[in-house]
């Protein structure tokens, strides 16, 4: 099994950018999870899915985040516009069940 | 109150000891429990889950898990260099979702 994809592995933006960040689930796992990782705030839950259906946003910072997944290999998170304290390591992780999650490579965000 | 609280470290310990990663949390109905290590601009990696009381052992390493005292450990025996990295205690509480811990950093030095 490949694991959980994620790309782009990284993305150098300029403040005002739309930044659009995809991940792919480990085939067969039913639930999906962004989340975002700093020094300052370790890691976060932002938004995770259940059967492609969103769950639960609340750890979404802003309006300017969005998520979807509008099928079971394919999701994607979205900001739009970009700014400076965005920047940060993006997680995808899938899991099978609400328990045991695998984590993708992350995506590291940087917004100028 | 953080719901999963770990020392953040780092915790020094001479290769061939053993290091021990001790985490305690607060919601009393959580079910799961799982340790993951991250190494340095790597994603966090699942090493070990426990479900019940007791201890489970997976090779060189160890988690116990106390309901009542609501404590989970992770004890590395035989640490190796390569162990070093940043320990995440996580716990679901009965939702859908796995709180994190902010982790612990281990050094294991020759």
């Amino acid at each position: 099994d490949a694991g959980v994809i994620q790309s782009p592995r990284h993305e150098v933006t300029e403040m005002g950018q739309e930044v659009t960040l995809r991940c792919k689930p480990i085939s067969g796992h039913d639930y999906l999870f962004w989340y975002r990782q700093t020094m300052m705030r370790g890691l976060e839950l932002l938004i995770y899915f259940n059967n492609n259906v969103p769950i639960d946003d609340s750890g979404m910072p802003e309006d300017r985040f969005s998520a979807k997944m509008p099928n079971a290999s394919f999701s994607t998170l979205k900001i739009q516009p970009s700014e400076p304290r965005d920047s940060a390591v993006y997680f995808c992780a899938s899991s099978f069940g609400t328990d045991e999650q695998y984590f993708g490579p992350g995506t590291r965000l940087t917004v100028t | 109150q953080k719901e999963v609280e770990q020392n953040s470290g780092p915790l020094s310990v001479p290769e061939g000891a053993i290091a021990s990663l001790n985490c305690t949390y607060s919601d009393r109905v959580s079910q799961s429990f799982f340790w993951y290590r991250q190494y340095s601009g790597k994603s966090p990696e699942l090493i070990m889950s426990i479900y019940s009381n007791g201890d489970k052992e997976d090779g060189r390493f160890t988690a116990q898990l106390n309901k009542a005292s609501q404590y989970v450990s992770l004890l590395i025996r035989d640490s190796q260099p390569s162990d070093s990295a940043t320990y995440l205690c996580a716990v679901n509480t009965n939702t859908d979702k796995l709180i994190f811990g902010t982790g612990t950093r281990l050094q294991v030095f020759p």
